[in-house]
């Protein structure tokens, strides 16, 4: 089974700096996918960046950007020019290449951006 | 274009109870997920719909059980309710099975269940 571990149960940031965010996991596959998604006040989950594991590019999207390291099967997101609306709890979340129904979730981390 | 709408969005239930929540799927997705969330942990996946029928369970008992309706709306229905099903329960709706393919699920805001 897999696991997806994120270490840091909160972090802090100022406005406009930058912060990075850990997650590892755990596969014995080969071919699968991960995300990160932010969960607001509101509690729907957003869709924040994924990364294919084929892929050795690393995603990016806007002032989200994530470190993918296969190997050592870790995925960090960056999020640079920290905006108070950035605050939110953040999931690390896998998905398995071979049954691509099922997203297997960090406990998250907190993070507050602070003006 | 319409997301994903929950009802209720809290309830409160005594244990030994049933219950059942709803999920409306965003428009034109005919796949829907459920996820509970307890209190500080991420989302645990309980099962999945496609077409009106189940594709996929998570470690979940019998008693969490499913249904889908033609139109993809979809309830889960707890029975026997247990202290610890108190959590969040989150709907996730996406066109088709390959979740990935379509760029992802669309979450709904939940339903926030507590049972005393």
């Amino acid at each position: 089974a897999q696991t997806v571990t994120q270490s840091q149960p909160e972090m802090s940031v100022q406005e406009a700096e930058t912060v990075t965010l850990s997650c590892t996991y755990d596969t014995s596959e080969n071919n699968y996918y991960l995300f990160w998604y932010k969960q607001p006040p509101s509690r729907q989950m957003i869709l924040v960046i994924r990364q294919e594991a084929y892929k050795q590019q690393n995603a990016t999207e806007n002032r989200f950007s994530v470190n993918f390291q296969k190997a050592a099967k870790s995925f960090s997101l960056k999020i640079s020019d920290s905006q108070l609306g950035d605050t939110a709890m953040y999931f690390c979340a896998f998905m398995s290449g071979g049954s691509n129904y099922k997203l297997t979730f960090g406990k998250g981390t907190l993070l507050t951006v602070n003006p | 274009e319409t997301g994903v709408t929950q009802s209720p969005t809290h309830l409160i239930k005594t244990r030994g109870q049933q219950v059942t929540l709803r999920c409306s799927s965003q428009s034109g997705h005919n796949t829907v997920s459920w996820y509970q969330q307890a209190l500080g942990q991420g989302p645990q996946f309980i099962f999945q719909y496609y077409r009106e029928e189940e594709n996929g369970r998570g470690n979940f008992p019998p008693r969490f059980s499913g249904l889908q309706f033609p139109n993809y709306s979809s309830e889960l229905n707890v029975n026997a309710l247990e202290l610890d099903d108190s959590a969040l329960y989150l709907c996730a709706s996406s066109l088709g099975t390959w979740t990935v393919d379509n760029y992802g699920y669309t979450f709904g805001s939940g339903t926030r269940l507590t049972v005393v």
